[in-house]
């Protein structure tokens, strides 16, 4: 079946830049998304890129995709201490129309 | 505010107690959704509907009964549930369910502990 992999947990410094990746199994995603959840809340749609696009800037997100290897990146210039959160990746399936989640990572934002 | 609100935020249930949640969302969409999020688990779909009409149930115990009265609210019904059915329970909607873009949006969720 399909599967949305991410690493768990990411700490960076206040002023760096962040990455984070995802990968995915099925082929037939339509669109990719991120989400971020920060505590006690639920998830706040960021962005997400057609599965025929490369890249989507975004302030200061930037999603990359490369569909042949079929991984999805976030990229967070200048992480501030807000966007300390979880962070989900999800794929669309093609067919269903499903989302299907990796299980999130959460990222540390040092003073 | 994603235009999606829960209710309650929190709730605590014996195993006997029958309950249920809340979902409303004043975006005008036609798709719901509730999911459950369990720690170090990835979200797992539970229920879909679209124009108020059942379209998924991802093999979801008979203890959990929804109900979807009309595009606007949704209901998760909870009775004789176990332990391990804690989680934060999550609602979303989005303008339709299908391969379009349709970007869900999640409320705030409500975390429920089973005793």
């Amino acid at each position: 079946g399909e599967d949305v992999e991410q690493s768990l947990f990411l700490s960076v410094r206040e002023g760096d830049s962040s990455v984070i990746n995802c990968t995915y199994t099925d082929s037939s995603s339509t669109y990719l998304y991120w989400y971020k959840q920060e505590p006690g809340a639920g998830l706040q749609l960021l962005t997400y890129i057609f599965s025929n696009m490369d890249m989507k800037q975004d302030q200061r997100l930037t999603v990359l995709l490369n569909k042949k290897d079929k991984h999805l990146s976030l990229r967070i210039a200048d992480t501030q201490t807000g966007d300390s959160a979880i962070y989900f990746c999800a794929e669309k399936d093609g067919n269903t129309g499903k989302l299907i989640f990796g299980q999130g990572t959460t990222l540390q934002v040092k003073p | 505010e994603t235009g999606v609100t829960q209710t309650p935020r929190h709730l605590v249930m014996g195993m006997t107690n029958k309950k249920s949640l809340k979902c409303e969302q004043h975006l005008g969409h036609n798709a719901m959704y509730w999911y459950k999020q369990s720690a170090k688990k990835p979200l797992e779909l539970m229920f879909v509907y679209n124009f108020k009409e059942q379209t998924e149930n991802n093999s979801v115990p008979s203890r959990f009964s929804p109900e979807c009265p009309n595009s606007s609210h949704l209901f998760l019904h909870l009775h004789t549930l176990q332990p391990e059915d804690s989680a934060l329970y999550l609602c979303a909607s989005s303008q339709d369910q299908g391969g379009g873009t349709y970007e869900q949006y999640f409320g705030p969720g409500t975390r429920l502990t089973v005793t």
